[in-house]
């Protein structure tokens, strides 16, 4: 069945710096890869959904970028901000046509 | 923008005790969803809930667990005999559609706490 690894569980960086956080699944490839923003005690609120047949997809600083041949997404936060702080969860169908399962996520601390 | 409501927000029992979440998915979504997430760890899925008939559960979701529509609007989880495992952020979801191109709504959960 399908696996999803975040790299990094905590990721620190400075204001105004890009953050990036990786995404990589196992097995089946997905047509469909979603990133959720979760913070404490809520529940995860969507972001963005990048097809398999896209490179790369952009919502205001946030980008993704989706590899089928690496089965791996990266996300990107440009000029990061505190109010960016929260865990990012990559979501995946576990076979097509399937309910969405979660990676555990990144929890992203921006410093000002 | 329209919200998924979940209710109580937090919820003690006692273990063995029977407790009923409930979940209140956006009018016009015809697909419905619980997952849990114990502290510190990932949201998992539970169930999913289309026409008025499970379409598709995990491992998890074992006898303990039901889920009804018991009115065009409300979509509630059952845990017949809680355990202290049982112990978890539960999050009612719901999307429009079938197809996992579509994003998912979450509520704000309910912290359920088996003592």
């Amino acid at each position: 069945s399908q696996k999803i690894e975040q790299n990094s569980e905590a990721l620190n960086i400075q204001e105004g710096k890009t953050a990036t956080l990786t995404c990589n699944y196992t097995n089946y490839s997905p047509a469909y890869l979603q990133w959720y923003r979760q913070d404490p005690g809520r529940g995860p609120v969507f972001l963005l959904l990048i097809r398999e047949n896209e490179k790369e997809k952009r919502k205001e600083r946030l980008k993704v970028t989706f590899d089928t041949t690496l089965k791996q997404s990266l996300f990107h936060i440009t000029a990061s901000q505190p109010a960016d702080s929260a865990t990012y969860l990559c979501a995946l169908d576990k076979q097509a046509g399937t309910a969405l399962i979660f990676g555990k996520g990144t929890t992203l601390s921006v410093s000002s | 923008e329209p919200e998924v409501t979940q209710t109580p927000s937090h919820q003690v029992t006692q273990m063995g005790q029977e407790v009923i979440l409930r979940c209140v998915p956006i009018s016009n979504h015809l697909y419905f969803y619980w997952y849990r997430q114990i502290l510190g760890q990932k949201v998992e899925f539970l169930v999913s809930f289309y026409n008025n008939e499970i379409s598709e559960k995990s491992e998890i979701f074992d006898d303990q667990f039901s889920v009804e529509r018991p009115d065009g609007s409300n979509f509630t989880l059952k845990i017949r005999s809680t355990k202290l495992e049982d112990s978890a952020m539960y999050f009612c979801a719901s999307r429009q559609g079938a197809t996992t191109n579509e994003k998912l709504f979450f509520g704000s959960g309910t912290q359920l706490s088996v003592l």
